[in-house]
């Protein structure tokens, strides 16, 4: 169970174009999602809290505009990258809560590898 | 405030040899805390999490923590590693509704 799941994968793209990315969880209800981006050998960095049908909760120093995130359904989060530039190639990875644990755990996705040419 | 210290950023042990990663927490709150462990070009793996019930903890893959409040320490041991244990290990604390994370630490596991 608390499986997390994120398309694409690995995505490459010209820079001045959008990407979005889902993140899923296929067999629980997330009213919260996180979104986090990784760099190279370094921690993870909270982007934003995403959550189910009201707008997301950005970090400080994170641009909304360009991140843009939609938590459509209690499965479903999406985030879409615009306009990408060489500097938003990343590890982008995704995690949910379920609903119906008290607890604070978060189930995390496989990751998307961003690059952006 | 919280924040979460992982005191070794790489450690290297023979396999079959103990391994120990050392975390150090602290927090306003009481916290849950977490151990993840993430291979190369992969998510994160929950390992075990401390939610104010035992303090010692045992997860996944012969994995344990303890919880030891008056070192506000969490550190996380096996007694024997495996080759499959190579991998960045998490640290991460939460007092309530956000994680915050360790900087890791690589563990190396030689033959």
């Amino acid at each position: 169970g608390a499986v997390v799941s994120q398309h694409p994968s690995r995505v490459i793209c010209k820079s001045g174009t959008s990407v979005k990315i889902e993140c899923r969880s296929l067999d629980f209800q997330a009213t919260t999602m996180f979104w986090y981006r990784q760099f190279p050998k370094q921690s993870l960095m909270l982007m934003a809290t995403s959550n189910e049908g009201s707008k997301a909760t950005y970090e400080q120093g994170v641009e909304k505009d360009k991140f843009l995130i939609n938590h459509a359904s209690l499965t479903l989060s999406t985030l879409t990258v615009t306009s990408a530039h060489p500097e938003d190639s990343s590890f982008y990875i995704c995690s949910a809560r379920d609903l119906r644990q008290a607890e604070e755990t978060q189930y995390f996705g496989p990751g998307t590898r961003l690059l952006v040419l | 405030a919280q924040s979460v210290t992982q005191l070794d950023s790489h450690v290297s042990v023979s396999e079959g040899t103990p391994v120990l990663l050392r975390c150090n927490y602290s927090s306003s709150y009481s916290p849950s805390l977490f151990w993840y462990v993430q291979h190369p070009n992969k998510g994160l793996q929950l390992l075990l999490k401390y939610t104010s019930a035992a303090t010692l903890v045992k997860g996944i893959n012969g994995f344990e923590a303890e919880f030891k409040k008056s070192e506000t320490s969490f550190h996380l041991t096996k007694p024997s590693a495996h080759m499959s244990d190579a991998a960045e290990y998490f640290c991460v604390v939460s007092p309530g509704n956000q994680f915050y994370f360790g900087t890791g630490t690589s563990l190396t596991v030689i033959p």
